[in-house]
C-alpha cells in the first residue's frame, strides 16, 4: 500500500531564502506525482506535475524533481517570498489515477 | 489550466438536513471526478470516485447512503449530505480528471457547519 510522507511538517525561513521541501513515497510504481499548495480555508493549486518519466518541472520559482528509483520528490522553491507561506502538499498517482497524499509541509516565510 | 468550481462556497445547516454540494469543470469535460473531505490540520481523504453516467465508488469507511454522489453529465458531479449531523462539518473538495496527463484539478472548496 502506498503511503507519502512530506518531511518536515512545518517550515519557518526568512524572506529571500532558497528552500526545499521534501516528499517521500513508499512504493515507485507511480503513474504521476504532483505538488499543490493550499492557502488557510482555501481549495487546493496545482503548481507542478511529473510524470513518472521525468526527472524535473520547472515553473517559474519553483522546481520539482522525481527520483522514483529512491521514492523521493523535492519542490524547490528560490528566492521565497511572503506570498509563498502556504501548506505545500504532494500526492502520488496510482494506476487507477487516485492520489495518495502527503500531510503537507506549513510553509512560513518571515518578511 | 483547467478550472473548476465549486457551489456553494460555505454552507450551515440544521442538523438532520441534506446539503447538496456541485462540483462543475467550466472549460473541458470530465469522466472522472473525485470527493475528498479534509479536516482541520489534516490532509485530504479522498471519499469517493464519480464516473459520469455510472455508480460512484466508494473509498472504504465512507457511507454511500449518507453520501450521495451523481455525476449525471460531464460537467456536473453533486455530492448530497443527508440527514447531515455535527461530526459531518468539515470541508468538502472536488477535483477532475484532465486527459491525457491525468492531472487533477480542484474546487476552491465548500465549508460545511452543521449545528
Amino acid at each position: 500500500k502506498q503511503e507519502v510522507t512530506q518531511i518536515p511538517a512545518a517550515l519557518s525561513v526568512p524572506e529571500g531564502e532558497n528552500l526545499v521541501l521534501n516528499c517521500s513515497f513508499t512504493d515507485s510504481a507511480i503513474y504521476n506525482l504532483q505538488w499543490f499548495r493550499q492557502d488557510p480555508g482555501k481549495g487546493l493549486t496545482s503548481l507542478l506535475l511529473i510524470q513518472s518519466s521525468q526527472r524535473e518541472q520547472t515553473s517559474g520559482r519553483l522546481n520539482a524533481s522525481l527520483d522514483k528509483s529512491s521514492g523521493r520528490s523535492t519542490l524547490y522553491i528560490a528566492a521565497s517570498q511572503p506570498g509563498d507561506s502556504a501548506t505545500y502538499l504532494c500526492a502520488a498517482s496510482d494506476s487507477n489515477y487516485q492520489l495518495i497524499w502527503g500531510a503537507g509541509t506549513k510553509l512560513i516565510i518571515k518578511p | 489550466g483547467a478550472v473548476v468550481s465549486q457551489h456553494p462556497s460555505w454552507v450551515i445547516c440544521k442538523s438532520g438536513t441534506s446539503v447538496k454540494i456541485e462540483c462543475r469543470s467550466l472549460d473541458f469535460q470530465a469522466t472522472t471526478m473525485f470527493w475528498y473531505r479534509q479536516f482541520p490540520k489534516q490532509s485530504l481523504m479522498l471519499m469517493a470516485t464519480s464516473n459520469e453516467g455510472s455508480k460512484a465508488t466508494y473509498e472504504q469507511g465512507v457511507e454511500k447512503d449518507k453520501f450521495l454522489i451523481n455525476h449525471a453529465s460531464l460537467t456536473l458531479s453533486t455530492l448530497t449530505v443527508t440527514s447531515a449531523h455535527p461530526e459531518d462539518s468539515s470541508f468538502y473538495i472536488c477535483s477532475a480528471r484532465v486527459s491525457p496527463l491525468n492531472e487533477q484539478f480542484f474546487g476552491p472548496g465548500t465549508r460545511l457547519t452543521v449545528l
